[in-house]
């Protein structure tokens, strides 16, 4: 237990549906990251939020919408969302997203199929 | 732009014995590199970071070293367990930037 809870834990969605991920750390931090872990591939960030603001956002889709209420919490909204979307969402927290040593916290990720 | 490679993408060896994964990047200008592992279905968990002013560092039967000069780093396992099954993810932080740069990792499988 990494402190960062993902719920759900596993998502099958149409590509008409419209769902959210959520993120929950109790650690804390003031910085929180979404990741995307495709087969084969690289973790690719998403987006990065430091104190409820949006500090990175990597050319994402504007199919997933990122949304921070507070420090503690960090949601995905999707929508209309693509099969080539299918992949497990990591989400992490940290002390400060500024902060170059700043080590990372993951929750157990949601593992997202788009049909 | 930074590039992380790990190479082999899997690795199988008998219990008991020592193995070495490999790291390498292209931009030596780090801030620092760490190694994860990640269970099947779970999320990732920070093993060691390695700073880039260091050579090592330890813990348990784990050792991780790093070059920067030659874009390098190796993460040892001594005395290998069933448990140690797991992908084992290396990622790198550079100066000027405080995103991690991941690795697509390798597949590790202890045989009992």
């Amino acid at each position: 237990e990494t402190g960062v809870t993902q719920t759900p834990r596993h998502l099958v969605m149409g590509m008409t549906n419209k769902k959210s991920l959520k993120c929950e750390q109790h650690l804390g931090h003031n910085a929180m990251y979404w990741y995307k872990q495709s087969a084969k591939k690289p973790l690719e960030l998403m987006f990065v939020y430091s104190l409820e603001e949006r500090v990175e956002n990597n050319s994402v889709p504007s199919r997933f919408s990122p949304e921070c209420p507070n420090s503690s919490h960090l949601f995905l909204h999707l929508h209309t969302l693509q099969p080539e979307d299918s992949a497990l969402y990591l989400c992490a927290s940290s002390h400060g997203a500024r902060e170059v040593a700043n080590i990372q916290y993951f929750g157990a990720g949601t593992r997202l199929s788009v049909l | 732009k930074q590039e992380v490679t790990q190479i082999p993408a899997a690795l199988s060896v008998p219990e008991g014995e020592n193995l070495v994964l490999n790291c390498s990047f292209t931009d030596s200008a780090i801030y620092n590199l760490q190694w994860f592992r990640q269970d099947p279905g779970k999320g990732l968990t920070s093993l060691l970071l390695i700073q880039s002013s260091q050579r090592e560092q330890t813990s348990g039967r784990l050792n991780a070293s790093l070059d920067k000069s030659s874009g390098r780093s190796t993460l040892y396992i001594a005395a290998s367990q069933p448990g140690d099954s797991a992908t084992y993810l290396c990622a790198v932080t550079n100066f000027g930037n405080e995103k991690l740069t991941f690795g697509t990792g390798t597949r590790l499988t202890i045989i009992p």
